[in-house]
């Protein structure tokens, strides 16, 4: 079974902090994906890697940054947290094009106060 | 431009009556489709999958899709509700695997 996991499912910062999220993923796949969700809105693309140390900025990357050293590990930053980045962040993984969906972590709930 | 388009946010049914939850797409190029069903504060977990080989779909729990190229559909269907189908779930489209344009989503509601 694919698995993707995530550093944290609840995760309380206060504003200003540095946040790190992480992903794992134990396929070996090539992209990796971060997204926010948001009642309403559906869900939106932060980042995207396709490779290790590249990386593609997604519709919404303001105040995120990411980095992706190795190719099973996806790091989302938030450089300097804020209350509009409180929300349910999920990270997901795919073979390059051509070869399948996406499989998606359990998320990770960020509350920033 | 590529589009998904869940036209319904909300769908409610009775435990055992059918369950339909429409989608449409946009693609200038052949798509690949699927659904994804979210439980309450869990991960996106894949129902089912089409990527241009039979048109009827099946997935898991009992859950089907028609892909229709001339009404750009692709509706998902259960024949028969049950408690536990009640979740969030999201119609997906890409063309190259590398973007996926997610629809945004359609809570259902599944009446004892």
């Amino acid at each position: 079974d694919v698995k993707v996991t995530q550093s944290s499912r609840y995760l309380v910062k206060r504003t200003g902090e540095k946040v790190f999220l992480e992903c794992v993923q134990d396929m070996d796949h090539e992209n990796m994906f971060w997204y926010r969700q948001d009642p309403g809105l559906g869900l939106r693309l932060i980042y995207f890697s396709y490779d290790v140390k590249m990386k593609e900025k997604g519709d919404i990357p303001e105040g995120y940054s990411v980095s992706r050293e190795k190719k099973e590990r996806f790091s989302l930053i938030l450089e300097s947290a804020s209350t509009n980045q409180t929300s349910m962040y999920l990270c997901a993984s795919s073979f390059r094009q051509g070869r399948g969906e996406q499989y998606f972590g359990p998320g990770t709930r960020l509350t920033v106060t | 431009a590529q589009s998904v388009t869940q036209l319904d946010s909300h769908v409610s049914v009775s435990e055992g009556t059918p369950v339909l939850l429409r989608c449409n797409y946009s693609s200038s190029y052949s798509p690949s489709l699927f659904w994804y069903v979210q439980h309450p504060n869990k991960g996106l977990q894949l129902l089912l999958k089409y990527t241009s080989a039979a048109t009827l779909v099946k997935g898991i729990n009992g859950f089907e899709a028609e892909f229709k190229k001339s009404e750009t559909s692709f509706h998902l269907t259960k024949p028969s509700a049950h408690m536990s189908d009640a979740a969030e779930y999201f119609c997906v489209h890409t063309y190259n695997f590398n973007k996926f344009y997610f629809g945004s989503g359609t809570k259902l509601n599944v009446k004892p």
